[in-house]
Formats: C-alpha cells, structure tokens, sequence
C-alpha cells in the first residue's frame, strides 16, 4: 500500500526566499513520485516527476526535488520564491496502479 | 492539443436532482480519473478507468454515484439524486497508459447542490 504525508498544510515565505515543501511517503513498491500544483480555479498540472532515474530531479519554474530513500522523502524545493509560486502544491506517490495525493499544502508568498 | 475538457464548468442544482458530469480526455490518452476536492477531503480519486474498463471504483461513494466511459474519448460522472454533501469540485484526469505516468487534469466542475 502507499501513502504520502505532506508536513505542514500552509507554509508562507518572503519573495526571494528559500521555498521548502516537504513531503514524506510510504511504498510497499519501488515508487513513482509526483509534484503537482494546483492555481486558483485550475486543475492539477505536473511539476516534476521521479520515475528510478535519477534522484534529483529538475522540474518547471526553477523547482527540483530529490528522492532519498533512505528517509522516504521526496521534498520540493526553490531557491528564490516568486510572487507566482503562490498556490497550492500537492505530492503524490504510485506503486501499483494506483496513485495517492497528499494532502496538499497552501504556499503563500510575501512582497 | 486542448487538454482534458470537462462541462459543464459550473452548475447548481437542488437536491434530489440528477447531475451528470462530462470529461473528454486528452487523444490517445487511455487511462482516465475521476476526483472530488473538498477543503474537508481534499483530493479523492472516485473511479479510474483503463482502455475504457473500469478498474477500480472503491472510492465512489455510494449507490448513487456512477460512471461511465463508452469510448476512449469521453466519459461521464452520474449523480442521482443529488445531496448537499455532493457539493464540490469534480475533476477529470487522463494518463497515457497507466499510473506511472503523469495525469492530465482537466479546469474542474464546480458542483454547488443546494
């Protein structure tokens, strides 16, 4: 079975700031893992992928994420937050056919 | 490509009605979802098909929700009768084979049942 666990349902950060989001997972699989992000009025759209390539993995608008095993983490990171990042970011986890959404968590970024 | 469509974007209708939800996935995509967000639930997967076949349903509520997809290019979400409790954003996703791969969201139906 999988499971994901984001820590902290809002983060907020400056603009020009570190953005940290975490998210730690379960898979009685080798794992896909997954981070969505979610705008206002919008579905879902694909920021980045882990597919058992490579760990660190660079995705859209500057943010990356690495897969450590050892701590079932997949955190997604951006050096410098931008007014745009603001919305809502979702990780998610396949083994299996099917595919488990955290629950979300609301960044918002400060001018 | 237009992306995944879903109609209507909005709608609103009193409880006991019948509702029923449209999605047309992206072309050539073959695995389709159906979510429900919630502030209370967040993001729920309801049904998911594949080549058309429904393969796991274990997250439709109950009796009064239903799906179907009667070709690769279109699929519904049937609610009848509609509750209060209905209420939410339903969202229809395609993959490109199976779950492995990334899911296509659509904008969302905005159901308010009332």
């Amino acid at each position: 079975a999988q499971s994901v666990t984001q820590l902290g349902s809002h983060v907020s950060v400056s603009e020009g700031a570190l953005v940290l989001l975490r998210c730690n997972y379960s898979s009685s699989v080798p794992p896909y893992l997954f981070w969505y992000v979610q705008y206002p009025n919008q579905g879902l759209q694909l920021l980045l992928k882990y597919t058992s390539a490579a760990t660190l993995v660079k995705g859209i608008n500057g943010f990356e994420a690495e897969f450590k095993k050892s701590e079932t983490s997949f955190h997604l990171t951006k050096p410098s937050a931008h007014m745009s990042d603001a919305a809502e970011y979702f990780c998610a986890v396949t083994g299996g056919f099917k595919t488990i959404f955290g629950a979300g968590t609301r960044l918002f970024v400060k001018a | 490509d237009a992306g995944v469509i879903q109609s209507p974007r909005h709608e609103v209708t009193e409880m006991g009605q019948e509702v029923t939800l449209r999605c047309k996935p992206i072309s050539g995509h073959n695995s389709l979802f159906w979510y429900r967000q919630t502030m209370m639930r967040g993001l729920e997967l309801l049904i998911y098909f594949n080549n058309n076949v429904p393969i796991d349903d274990s997250g439709m509520p109950e009796d009064r929700f239903s799906a179907k997809m009667p070709n690769a290019s279109f699929s519904t979400l049937k609610i009848q009768p509609s509750e209060p409790r209905d209420s939410a954003v339903y969202f229809c996703a395609s993959s490109f084979q199976d779950v492995a791969y990334e899911q296509y969201f659509g904008p969302g139906t905005r159901l308010t049942v009332t």
